[in-house]
């Protein structure tokens, strides 16, 4: 079946050091697949972070890339220099364009920064 | 422009008990996604609807979870009745035109505890 890995439930990383959440996917049934990237913040709802629907495409959005790597059926996300405000879980996705199917999530990834 | 709000933001329910959890989309959107979010089962879609219509029932949810579109700015999820495993955080989301890659906005969330 379909399905998205995050391998990582939590992630600490200091301030202004490098950042990579793993996401890999599995889309046995899904001809194209879209990724996403979402994000919860402390004390909000769930917020989309960026998304990429055609492989080999980066997307990014507040500092953060991702990239869609089809070969290696991955969507790691990354980010050169976090801040405290990067707190947060973040959420992996796929889904397919171009029909109602439902978005599959990952587990999330709990992203913690030492000041 | 008004976000997606869930009322209530906290319930309480004894065993065998109806609740009824209450959603407003986003003021102009077509589809509507009831998320139902635990630590071991992650994200999982209750129902979807397309204007109003249902799309998604939610397989294995159906039988005393029931979801309705009275009109296009208010939507419902009732659990009848209610059992200790249903205790979860219940989301909603609109997307203006899913289609499988439109940005989905959630709602702040309903955490529900069955005793």
């Amino acid at each position: 079946g379909d399905s998205v890995t995050q391998t990582e439930g939590q992630v600490t990383v200091s301030e202004s050091k490098s950042l990579i959440i793993n996401c890999t996917y599995s889309a046995t049934s899904i001809a194209y697949p879209n990724l996403f990237w979402y994000v919860r913040y402390p004390g909000e709802g769930l917020q989309l972070l960026l998304k990429v629907i055609t492989a080999g495409q980066k997307g990014s959005s507040r500092g953060f890339e991702a990239t869609y790597n089809k070969e290696t059926t991955s969507f790691h996300l990354q980010k050169a220099s976090v801040q405290e405000s990067d707190s947060a879980v973040y959420y992996c996705a796929l889904s397919e364009r171009g029909s109602n199917y439902q978005l599959i999530w990952g587990s999330g990834t709990k992203l913690i920064i030492k000041p | 422009d008004a976000g997606v709000t869930q009322t209530p933001r906290h319930e309480v329910a004894e065993k065998g008990q109806t609740i009824i959890l209450k959603c407003e989309p986003v003021s102009g959107h077509n589809d509507l996604f009831w998320y139902r979010q635990t630590k071991i089962q992650g994200l999982e879609l209750l129902s979807y609807f397309r204007s109003k219509s249902l799309m998604e029932d939610g397989g294995a949810f159906k039988d005393r979870f029931k979801a309705e579109m009275l009109n296009s700015s208010f939507s419902t999820l009732k659990i009848q009745p209610t059992e200790p495993k249903d205790s979860a955080v219940y989301l909603c989301a609109s997307s203006l035109d899913w289609g499988g890659y439109a940005e989905q906005f959630f709602g702040p969330g309903t955490r529900l505890t069955v005793l």
